[in-house]
C-alpha cells in the first residue's frame, strides 16, 4: 500500500481560483513529520513546511494554507486566490520511522502537477 | 548565496558506461542525499551520508555508488550495472541531527540520459 497518496494527478485552475491539494498518508509510527514541497519548472524542489505529529494546528502563510487531520491521516494543501507563478509539482512527503529499526524514512508521494491559467 | 549545485544539467551517455554526476554544496550541511525522479512518480532515495567518510543505502541503491571524502561533496556515479539508469537525479542536504526529519535543501537536478 503507498506511504503517501497524492490520487489528484494533475489539476488546472483559472488564475485567482483557490484550489485544495490532497495529500493522504499512511503510518503507524506515533512520532512522524509531514511536509509539502514545490518543484517548479526549473527542477529544485522547494521546502514549503514541516508539521510534526502532535501539531494539529492549521497553519496559514500568505495565500498558502495547510489542514492536518490526525482523524482522517490527511494534510492538505490549499493556494488561496491562485497565480500563474503557482504552476509546478507539489510533493507531500511523510517521514516515519522504518519498520526494521530506528532510523527514519522519508516517503515521497508521487505529486500534482497544477497548472495556473492565465 | 549558499546552496547546492549540481553538474552538469543535462548528461548524456552510451549504455554501458560508467557516469558520475556531481554535488557540492557550500550550506555546512551534516547530512547529504540522493534522490532519483522518474516521470510521475514521487523521489526514491538512492544514499545518504550523515556524515563525511560514511553512507548507507537508501531504497534503490543497487547500480549506484558514491563517496562522501568532504563535508561538500557527494558525486554519485552511476554505473553499467544500473538497468534503466535514464532519469532526473535531484541532490539535497540537510543540517543533520535528524536525519530525514528535517527540511531538504535540493540542487536543480541532473538530466541524465543513457541510449
Amino acid at each position: 500500500a503507498q506511504k503517501v497518496t497524492q490520487a489528484q494527478t494533475e489539476i488546472s485552475v483559472v488564475e485567482k481560483e483557490d484550489v485544495t491539494l490532497d495529500c493522504v498518508y499512511e503510518t503507524r509510527d506515533t512520532t512522524y513529520y509531514l511536509f509539502w514541497y514545490k518543484q517548479p519548472p526549473s527542477g529544485e524542489l522547494v521546502f514549503l513546511i514541516r508539521r510534526n505529529s502532535f501539531d494539529e494546528q492549521n497553519e496559514i502563510s500568505g495565500r498558502y494554507s495547510w489542514n492536518f487531520q490526525k482523524s482522517t491521516s490527511s494534510f492538505n494543501f490549499t493556494i488561496t486566490a491562485s497565480q500563474v507563478v503557482d504552476s509546478a509539482v507539489y510533493f507531500c512527503a511523510l517521514s516515519e520511522r522504518a519498520s526494521s529499526g530506528s532510523a527514519r524514512q522519508l516517503t515521497f508521494g508521487s505529486g500534482t502537477q497544477l497548472t495556473v491559467l492565465p | 548565496d549558499g546552496g547546492i549545485t549540481q553538474s552538469p544539467k543535462y548528461l548524456f551517455r552510451k549504455e554501458g558506461q560508467n557516469v558520475t554526476l556531481s554535488c557540492e554544496q557550500n550550506l555546512n550541511h551534516d547530512a547529504m542525499y540522493w534522490y532519483r525522479q522518474d516521470p510521475g512518480q514521487g523521489l526514491r532515495l538512492i544514499y545518504y551520508s550523515q556524515i563525511v567518510n560514511d553512507f548507507q543505502k537508501g531504497d534503490i541503491a543497487e547500480g549506484y555508488s558514491v563517496s562522501r571524502e568532504k563535508k561538500e561533496s557527494f558525486p554519485l556515479t552511476v554505473t553499467s550495472a544500473q538497468k534503466n539508469p535514464t532519469a532526473f537525479y535531484l541532490c539535497a542536504s540537510s543540517p543533520g541531527g535528524g536525519i530525514q526529519s528535517s527540511p531538504l535543501h535540493f540542487g536543480n537536478g541532473t538530466r541524465l540520459t543513457v541510449t
